[in-house]
């Protein structure tokens, strides 16, 4: 199973809201990604985290907040955004973080920021 | 610097003929090859990769991808379209000498298959 989930499918928030997006996979995966995707665009990788320890941050406004609780889940903590942060943003694992690991994205979280 | 590059923003194929999609890379040392397709709002889903070996490769819901070293290549391609296929597709790349973890994405081209 190459499964990953994200909740909530799609989320409309104010600049001054603070919501959290989700994010699982029970793959045994100890690599797991952020990126955001605005349409038809590849995605931009946002964070990565290796065994539940932050790698990655590709230089993301602090409006942005990661958590890793466990091994098993992704959280995004969003807070004061932009109406330009409105975007699919997508969660992906791997098995590790070897060059030919293969990433498994999730369905994403489609954002609104009004 | 690592690069990679899908020349046809879009492709137009009849149902039943032959399709490729066209992919070239740009990196320092040896490439891991991947192919994603993305449908409507939904999420990016893995069709195939290369790493090393046979220069054919096999993936998902009958396509298949050729690495060609010398042309710097990894064209992804189908015997016969399906109406289905329309989606977007991306090419991306990792250097396997490079420690940036990060996969480099091609600006994707959208594949349209008409009946």
């Amino acid at each position: 199973d190459t499964e990953v989930t994200q909740t909530p499918k799609h989320l409309v928030m104010g600049m001054t809201n603070k919501k959290s997006l989700k994010c699982e996979q029970h793959m045994g995966h100890r690599a797991m990604y952020w990126y955001k995707q605005k349409a038809k665009k590849p995605p931009e990788l946002m964070f990565v985290y290796s065994y539940e320890k932050l790698s990655i941050n590709e230089s993301v406004p602090s409006r942005f907040s990661p958590e890793c609780p466990n091994s098993s889940l992704l959280n995004l903590h969003l807070h004061a955004l932009q109406p330009e942060d409105s975007a699919l943003y997508l969660c992906a694992s791997s098995q590790d973080l070897g060059a030919g690991d293969t990433q498994y994205f999730g369905p994403g979280t489609r954002l609104t920021v009004l | 610097a690592q690069s990679v590059a899908q020349p046809e923003d879009q492709v137009n194929v009849a149902e039943g003929n032959p399709l490729t999609v066209k992919c070239t890379y740009s990196v320092s040392g040896n490439p891991y090859l991947f192919w994603y397709v993305q449908y409507p709002n939904r999420g990016l889903q893995f069709l195939l990769k290369y790493i090393t070996g046979d220069n054919l490769v096999k993936g998902s819901y009958g396509f298949e991808a050729e690495f060609n070293k010398s042309q710097t290549s990894f064209h992804l391609k189908k015997p016969s379209a399906l109406v289905s296929d329309s989606a977007l597709y991306f090419c991306a790349v990792r250097d396997v000498m490079d420690s940036n973890y990060q996969l480099i994405w091609g600006a994707g081209t959208k594949l349209i298959i008409k009946p």
